[in-house]
């Protein structure tokens, strides 16, 4: 298995603002991927983020608003930015592993006022 | 495009009933198939996977094959417990292993004593 943890693992912002969400992980991963969950709904993509390389968005999701970055094989940071309450959901980081596992992140739970 | 469809919840069952989850999916080629579970208050965990046709994923009692030809993951256990209780998500790779997963809206089980 692996072991990730993010931080912070919630917050409360203000509209207008930038939370920057981290992302670590146990051991070298090639791989991560960030979600985000809205309330009562299931996971999107939001993008994938390889190290060394731009990060690839999902359809509906750009990177000025979702900057990602990629510094090291354990480690990645999604910023939200410019916040309004829509951008209110669980935002997780997710590993993928061998043997086709993918794990998940604790998630970071934001509430934007 | 990719796309998970799954039976809405809440569904409500007693305690051993015998419990079924469908799922069915549409993608390109030959996807990887999940099962993850999310318990209150937890994070999102594995609960099973199949990377191809026929192939049949099993863990804690619950089990789901791999149909290719009706293109669905049933989630199935044949007696379930309150500590069963949780929101299921079937989900889907596309092959190769190097994208992120599709996933559906998700399932509430509660499980009544």
């Amino acid at each position: 298995s692996a072991v990730i943890s993010q931080k912070p693992s919630r917050d409360i912002c203000q509209r207008g603002t930038s939370l920057t969400i981290q992302c670590q992980v146990d051991s070298q991963v090639t791989m991560m991927f960030w979600y985000r969950q809205q309330p009562g709904q299931s996971l999107t993509l939001i993008a994938t983020a390889n190290q060394g390389s731009e990060a690839t968005y999902e359809s509906g999701f750009v990177i000025d608003k979702f900057p990602i970055s990629r510094p090291n094989l354990t480690f990645s940071t999604l910023t939200v930015s410019n916040m309004s309450p829509e951008d209110s959901s669980i935002y997780l980081c997710s590993v993928h592993r061998v043997q086709e596992t993918q794990y998940f992140g604790p998630g970071t739970r934001l509430l934007v006022l | 495009g990719n796309s998970v469809t799954q039976m809405e919840g809440p569904v409500t069952l007693s305690e051993e009933a015998f419990l079924t989850i469908n799922c069915t999916y549409t993608a390109t080629g030959y996807p990887s198939l999940f099962w993850y579970v999310q318990y209150p208050g937890e994070g999102l965990q594995l609960l099973l996977k199949a990377t191809k046709a026929d192939d049949k994923g099993s863990n804690k009692g619950f089990e789901a094959t791999y149909r290719k030809e009706t293109t669905s993951f049933h989630l199935e256990k044949g007696s379930v417990q309150v500590s069963d209780s949780a929101v299921y998500f079937c989900a889907l790779r596309r092959g190769g292993g190097a994208d992120g997963l599709t996933f559906g809206k998700g399932t509430h089980l509660i499980i009544q004593p």
